[in-house]
């Protein structure tokens, strides 16, 4: 069965510095993989996703994530943080095989936490 | 371009009441979801429908009801409400099935008593 994991329920980072929310995934096929952001009170929004291709995918709001296939990982990166990034990121995974329709798995969500 | 609408945006139930979220969207869309949010748990597929007329069931159909009798309207509803339903509720549409990002809406939260 496939399976995202987030391994961090939060991550704290200063403002400047680099942040990282890390994802690990498990799937029997080619993993489609996204990245969404949700503030407060809102829905997701989508960051970010690799289909195949180059492993590094750049997307909204100066995010990227590396997709390693040989660690099964997806993290996802910002050089410079922003107090204003301070929300909950989700990983999510889709795979499509013979017999499956390709839903969305999504993790449990890492909380950001960008202090001032 | 309002995108994915939700109504209504909060409810409270009293156990064994039935409700129906309304989720609309603009963007002519073929797929259209339910997911159910709750702490730690990410977000959990309820139903979902991948054109008008079509529906199936995700990892936790039950007691749920969805129907999609136009395009751009997808309707879940709950015959008989249970306090295991409170949740945040979330709705959302995409333009391809696999490859596509989905777009969601604001979110409606349930409260059943």
């Amino acid at each position: 069965a496939q399976s995202v994991a987030q391994p961090e329920d939060q991550v704290n980072v200063a403002e400047g510095n680099p942040l990282t929310v890390k994802c690990t995934y498990s799937v029997s096929g080619n993993p489609y993989l996204f990245w969404y952001v949700q503030y407060p009170n809102r829905g997701l929004q989508f960051l970010l996703k690799y289909i195949t291709g180059d492993n590094l995918v750049k997307g909204s709001y100066g995010f990227e994530a590396e997709f390693n296939k040989s660690q099964t990982s997806f993290h996802l990166k910002k050089p410079s943080a922003l107090v204003s990034d301070s929300a909950l990121y989700f990983c999510a995974v889709r795979v499509m095989t013979t017999d499956s329709w390709g839903k969305l798995q999504f993790g449990a969500g890492t909380q950001v936490v960008v202090t001032p | 371009n309002a995108g994915v609408t939700q109504t209504p945006k909060f409810r409270v139930l009293k156990t064994g009441q039935s409700m129906t979220l309304l989720c609309a969207q603009d963007m002519n869309h073929e797929y259209m979801y339910w997911y159910r949010q709750d702490p730690g748990m990410g977000l959990r597929l309820i139903h979902y429908s991948v054109g008008e007329g079509t529906t199936a069931k995700g990892e936790v159909p039950d007691g749920y009801n969805v129907s999609r009798l136009k395009k751009q309207n997808f309707l879940l509803g709950l015959e008989s409400a249970a306090p295991s339903q409170t949740s945040v509720y979330f709705c959302a549409s995409s333009y391809l099935g696999v490859a596509g990002e989905l777009f969601f809406g604001e979110g409606s939260r349930l409260t059943v008593l």
